[in-house]
């Protein structure tokens, strides 16, 4: 079975400052990956996904994510912060087949100071 | 295009209580999932409906139970509540079933069991 690991609990950074928050997941077979962003009292929000094709994907808010097959990893990375990125980060996984459903991440609480 | 809602927003039950959630999809969206989601157990997949029938479980006990209607809004119910129920239950909604597809996330149900 599938499962998704993101090494950062919590990653405080400063306002305009990069950031990369990382995920890595187990699968012997091909996957779909994604990121969800979650703000207080709210659902998730899909912030990008890979399904296939280019590794490198852009998703809404100016984030990005590259899928890297050999280290099994999909990290998110965003140039300049700010403070209305605060919130809690989600890195999910399906098997690329069928119909399973999402395997999330613990989550990520990105923290940016002013 | 409204968004997924779900009601009601915030419940407080007693233990051994029963509980039902609801969950309207996106408009023309067939697929609805539900998510349980705790701090110490992250967000874990319970079920998805799609046409009115269950498609996939997750690993939950046999209190939890859901159902779908033939406008695609969907119910989940909890017999016998314990006190590890307390949780922000989140409904998601695609358009279809299938891993590939976005799912769009409510603002959740947050169910305080006492």
């Amino acid at each position: 079975a599938q499962s998704v690991t993101q090494l950062d609990s919590q990653v405080p950074v400063f306002e305009e400052a990069p950031v990369e928050l990382r995920c890595n997941y187990s699968s012997s077979v091909s996957v779909y990956l994604f990121w969800y962003v979650q703000y207080p009292n709210q659902g998730l929000q899909l912030l990008l996904k890979y399904l296939s094709g280019s590794t490198l994907v852009k998703g809404i808010n100016g984030f990005e994510a590259e899928f890297n097959k050999s280290q099994t990893s999909f990290h998110l990375r965003k140039p300049s912060v700010h403070i209305s990125d605060t919130a809690e980060y989600f890195c999910a996984v399906t098997l690329g087949s069928g119909n399973t459903p999402l395997v999330f991440g613990k989550g990520t609480r990105l923290s940016v100071i002013a | 295009k409204a968004g997924v809602t779900q009601t009601p927003r915030y419940l407080i039950k007693t233990r051994g209580q029963q509980v039902t959630l609801s969950c309207s999809p996106i408009s023309g969206h067939r697929s609805v999932s539900w998510y349980q989601q705790t701090p110490g157990q992250g967000l874990q997949f319970l079920f998805e409906y799609f046409s009115e029938t269950q498609r996939n479980k997750g690993n939950f006990p046999g209190r939890f139970s859901g159902r779908q209607f033939s406008n695609s809004r969907s119910e989940m119910n909890v017999s016998t509540l314990e006190l590890g129920d307390s949780a922000l239950y989140l409904c998601a909604s695609s358009w279809t079933s299938g891993s590939r597809n976005e799912q769009f996330f409510g603002p959740g149900t947050r169910l305080t069991v006492l």
